[in-house]
């Protein structure tokens, strides 16, 4: 079946400005999370959603970003007053169940650009 | 903030030789993976190891862990020019599904 979608792949936008990123997970998959990737690191936590509720948002860096996911699969990745510290690849993975252990699928990412 | 560390933090080899990647972590954790991620996007999983485990293979991968080093290692054997990519370790930390990734290995295979 299809992978984990994500869109935009890019997202160019000024300083100040509001973005939504969207990801669709692969389908019946239950568990959804967000990372982060900046400019030669590795992945960084943002959130993770068990159905339509965020289990963990510990990894949110402020209250700028928030995240949705109304129906249990669709998400929505929301960040208010873009700054230039938030360029970034945006990723976005599924799994099934959310149980520890299981493989986290990902998808392309938005690569985020802040100008 | 990132659990692990990589090492090295990247490597040049030539097409068939063997490559290892080191991953050094700092927490208890139920399991370790591996990904491999091409031009910076999406990232491919390609082993677990769980935290009883001490070794797997997978083709031409092996992964080992060291539990009470807290570091895993992945040995690619043989290796292709397609092997070319970024490694990262990931641990989840026990209690959370979250992964915390290190920095990665940057590793170019040569013709």
């Amino acid at each position: 079946g299809a992978g984990v979608s994500q869109t935009p792949s890019n997202k160019v936008t000024e300083k100040g400005k509001y973005v939504e990123l969207r990801c669709d997970p692969i389908s019946g998959h239950t568990a959804l999370y967000w990372y982060r990737q900046s400019l030669g690191q590795g992945p960084e936590f943002l959130i993770y959603f068990q159905g339509t509720g965020a289990a963990d948002d510990s990894g949110l860096p402020n209250d700028r970003f928030f995240a949705v996911r109304p129906e249990g699969s669709v998400s929505t990745l929301k960040i208010q007053r873009t700054e230039r510290g938030d360029s970034a690849v945006y990723l976005c993975a599924s799994s099934r169940a959310g149980r520890t252990g299981e493989t986290q699928y990902f998808g392309p990412g938005t690569r985020l650009l802040v100008l | 903030s990132q659990q692990g560390e990589e090492d090295p933090q990247a490597l040049s080899i030539q097409e068939g030789e063997n490559a290892t990647m080191n991953c050094s972590y700092k927490t208890s954790i139920n399991n370790l993976q591996w990904y491999r991620q091409n031009s910076g996007r999406g990232l491919v999983h390609l082993n677990l190891i769980r935290s009883n485990e001490r070794e797997k293979h997978s083709g031409r991968l092996r992964v080992t862990l060291d539990t009470s080093k807290k570091s895993s290692s992945l040995l690619i054997t043989a290796s292709r020019a397609a092997d070319t990519a970024s490694y990262f370790c990931a641990t989840d930390p026990q209690g959370a599904q979250k992964l915390v990734f290190g920095q990665g290995t940057r590793l170019t295979i040569n013709p």
